[in-house]
Order: C-alpha cells, then sequence, then structure tokens
C-alpha cells in the first residue's frame, strides 16, 4: 500500500540555524500538507500547496517558513533559521483531488525537530 | 473558521470492552468531512475512520464506528473489543467540503486498553 515518507525522522539543529525536512507525498496526490504538532499539543496546520504553489496559510507559516517540490516526488518544508519555539513534530500530508471533493490526508510518520 | 472539541483527555477501558470517545465541533460550513484518527506512541497519525456530513448512515470500520449527530454537531467514536494495540491518541478533525481546506484537530484523547 502507497505511503507518505518523510525524512529524516529525527533531528537536532542549534537555534538560528536552517533546516530542510522533507517528505515524499503518494505518487498519484496532487494536494500536500504540512502539520506541526509541539509536545502536549494539538495538532495545527502549517501549509497546504497544490499546482506548485502555496494553497492555505496559517498565521503561524511566517517568514521564516517556506515550502517547495523541488522535483516530481519531493516537498519539502524550509526553516530559515530556527526558534526554541519550533521544536516539534512536523508531518507531512498528501491527497488525491477529484473535482471539488475533499479526499482522506494521508499522513507521513513525522519528523521530530528539536531545537537547542 | 471551525473548532474541534474533545472534552475527554484521557479514557482507559478493559480489554474487550466497548469505550466512546466524544467529539463535538462547529463550523458555518454545511458540508464537510469528519475523522478519527489514531496516534500510537510511534506518534504517527493514522486513518481509523472517516464520515461524509451530507450522509446519514453512520460509518463503520469493523470494530470501529461512528455516531454522527449532524444537528448537534456531534461526531463520537465507538470501539467495540477492545485491543491493547488501541491504547493510543485518538484525534477527532474536520475539514469543509472544498478542494485543498485543512484538517482542524481536536485536541485529542489519550485512551488506554487494560488487559
Amino acid at each position: 500500500e502507497p505511503e507518505v515518507t518523510q525524512t529524516p525522522s529525527h533531528q537536532v539543529t542549534q537555534m538560528g540555524q536552517e533546516v530542510i525536512l522533507r517528505c515524499v507525498p503518494i505518487s498519484n496526490h496532487l494536494y500536500f500538507y504540512w502539520y506541526r504538532q509541539i509536545l502536549g499539543q494539538k495538532v495545527e496546520f502549517l501549509v497546504s500547496f497544490y499546482n506548485n504553489e502555496i494553497s492555505e496559510k496559517s498565521e503561524i507559516f511566517d517568514d521564516q517558513f517556506s515550502v517547495e517540490r523541488p522535483d516530481g516526488s519531493n516537498f519539502t518544508l524550509k526553516i530559515r533559521s530556527t526558534k526554541l519555539e519550533d521544536s516539534a513534530m512536523y508531518f507531512c500530508a498528501s491527497r488525491q483531488v477529484r473535482g471539488t471533493l475533499q479526499e482522506t490526508q494521508y499522513f507521513g510518520p513525522g519528523t521530530r525537530l528539536l531545537v537547542l | 473558521a471551525q473548532t474541534v472539541t474533545q472534552s475527554q483527555p484521557e479514557m482507559s477501558v478493559q480489554e474487550a470492552e466497548t469505550v466512546t470517545l466524544s467529539c463535538t465541533y462547529d463550523t458555518s460550513e454545511n458540508n464537510y468531512y469528519l475523522f478519527w484518527y489514531k496516534q500510537p506512541p510511534s506518534r504517527q497519525m493514522i486513518l481509523v475512520i472517516r464520515q461524509e456530513a451530507y450522509k446519514q448512515q453512520n460509518a463503520t470500520e469493523n470494530r470501529f464506528s461512528v455516531n454522527f449527530q449532524k444537528a448537534a454537531k456531534s461526531f463520537s467514536l465507538k470501539i467495540s473489543d477492545s485491543q491493547l494495540g488501541d491504547t493510543a491518541m485518538y484525534f477527532c478533525a474536520l475539514t469543509p467540503l472544498l478542494a485543498g481546506n485543512m484538517l482542524t484537530f481536536g485536541g485529542g484523547t489519550r485512551l488506554m486498553v487494560k488487559p
């Protein structure tokens, strides 16, 4: 069964450093998402991406964040200058598009980011 | 904007028993999808079940079923014949029936299945 994959599974970085989180969505999916979950808190939407551009973004997704689909398979989240409060689990998700119907979002296993 | 509320932070159930997790939501949309996701200790998010709001029939997936009350904006998850592997965080989530919209999650319910 096809699945969303994410790398790395864990990342430790120093405050102020740039990190890139990578995701490979399910191959026939066209909508891509990033969510984050700070330890002990609810899952929060960051951004959605469709047709090579951002579809929606939350207020969390400020100028230090960016997303990119550099090739036909990868979908990346870049944090330019990490802060302590960026420490969280970051989930990538993808879904199909059929007309305007919403389809289920399938999640990757997550990347646990720790900013020191 | 939409909100999702899970009023039970923690629950426990004996193995083989039945447990119901509550979820209420608020949305101005008339058409939307509701989901229950499971997050085991590995923290991966796994889809358990989904419900289209325009369908009156409650969704069922093996031991998992929902009680969807649209007028009350309630969407509870029933787990029958609970198994040890059901121990996890369970998140209720909602998304409008429009392409591209994000999931709004509840705060989660931690379920412990006891042997």
